[in-house]
Order: structure tokens, then sequence, then C-alpha cells
């Protein structure tokens, strides 16, 4: 099993849809988790972190299962703007990890 | 505004050339840079540690002699690619960790280096 494993997509969407992303991690002992975005060509930027009590900013959503090692990112209302790559990153002990990112495309 | 600063933004550069790639923290001191690439189609892949007054921390399969990491001060990151080939060619970006925790990063715009 990869260390950390994202769908690739792409997930072609409407606009207003919603959408929903995981992204598994192998490592039980990881302690850190996050979203990134990234647009072609550019470098990511973060989205926003992962607890496992979840953590909610504006129509993104992004919660933490640690006993099935998974995070998920979900996207209310999606605009056309939210098309990227969304990447998750797993950080251990001494090891951080980029999953190779699920591409969304956000059609009119 | 953009925190970290990468230079140049884009290079070619002759097979068995140098490069140096210059990664900056522009209104905050950092001990710990990060070097990744990212081939296309690929997620972005941990190179190496850059820290400040000691040696860069590479990471498996990475070679040090020739992906070369200086961190001059503590607001500049270099990264050389000595001796390069066309499979170098890659876009290559720097992280600071940011001012609030240690596990976010501030990532810089990265560097398209293309051999030839």
């Amino acid at each position: 099993r990869k260390e950390v494993e994202q769908d690739p997509g792409p997930f072609n969407v409407p606009e207003g849809a919603t959408v929903a992303f995981n992204c598994t991690y192998s490592n039980s002992a990881s302690q850190s988790f996050f979203w990134y975005r990234q647009d072609c060509r550019k470098e990511p930027k973060l989205l926003m972190s992962v607890y496992s009590s979840g953590n909610e900013d504006g129509r993104f959503t992004a919660q933490l299962n640690r006993a099935s090692q998974y995070i998920s990112l979900l996207i209310r209302d999606s605009k056309l703007s939210d098309s990227a790559t969304y990447l998750c990153v797993v950080i251990g002990y001494s090891t951080l990890t980029f999953g190779k990112g699920t591409m969304l495309l956000v059609s009119p | 505004g953009a925190v970290v600063s990468q230079h140049p933004s884009r290079v070619i550069c002759k097979s068995g050339t140098s490069v140096k790639i210059e990664c900056r923290s522009l209104d905050f001191q950092a001990t710990t840079m990060f070097w990744y690439r990212q081939f296309p189609k690929q997620s972005l892949m941990l190179m190496a540690t850059s820290n400040e007054g000691s040696k860069a921390t590479y990471e498996q399969g990475v070679e040090k002699d020739k992906f070369l990491i200086n961190h001059a001060s503590l607001t500049l990151s270099t990264l050389t690619v000595t001796s390069a080939h066309p499979e170098d060619s890659s876009f290559y970006i720097c992280s600071a960790p940011t001012r609030t925790s240690s596990y976010e990063q501030y990532f810089g715009p990265g560097t398209r280096l293309t051999v030839t």
C-alpha cells in the first residue's frame, strides 16, 4: 500500500455541485494532515488543516478518520474557480508526504 | 503577498552545466527550509531539508553531491544542481515553515528547470 493515496480524477462537476475527495494514508503514527490546492504549473497553497474534530472554512469541510486512516475534503456549492488539483499532505515524526493529487474540473 | 520567493522562476541550461536556485523568506526568518521537485503529473517529492548553520538532510535516493544545498542565512537557502542532465528537468519548489506551525508551510513559486 502506498504511503498516501488519492484518486487522481478528474472529477468533473457542474457549478453548484457538492464534491468530496478522500486521501488514505498507511502510517498509523502520522501526526498532522493538510489539504493543499495547486493550480496548473503553480506552487501548492495551503487550503486547510485537518483535525480529528473536523474543520470547516466556508464552503470547505475537512475531516480526519484515524480508525480508517483517511482524510476527506468536501466542497459545497462548487465554483468555476475551484478547478484545481487538491493535494493531501501527511506528516509523521520525520516524514512529510504529499499525495499525487485529485484534479477537480468545475464546468458552467 | 508572497512570503517565500524563488529565483529564477524559469531556467534553461545545457547538459553538464550547474544551475543555482535561490529561496528567500521575505519577512521572516527560517532556520529550516525544504526543497521539493515535481515531475509532470506526479506529486511533490521532498528532496532535502535545509538547515541554517548545519548540513542539509537529504531524502533517500537524492544525491547530496549533485544537489548542493547551502543555507547561507536565516532568510536564504540555495539549491545548486551540478552537472545537470536532461532527466533533472523538473519543477523545483522550496518551502519554509509558517510562524504559527512547523507543520504548515509557505511555498515558493517554484523554478522550472529545463536541461537541454
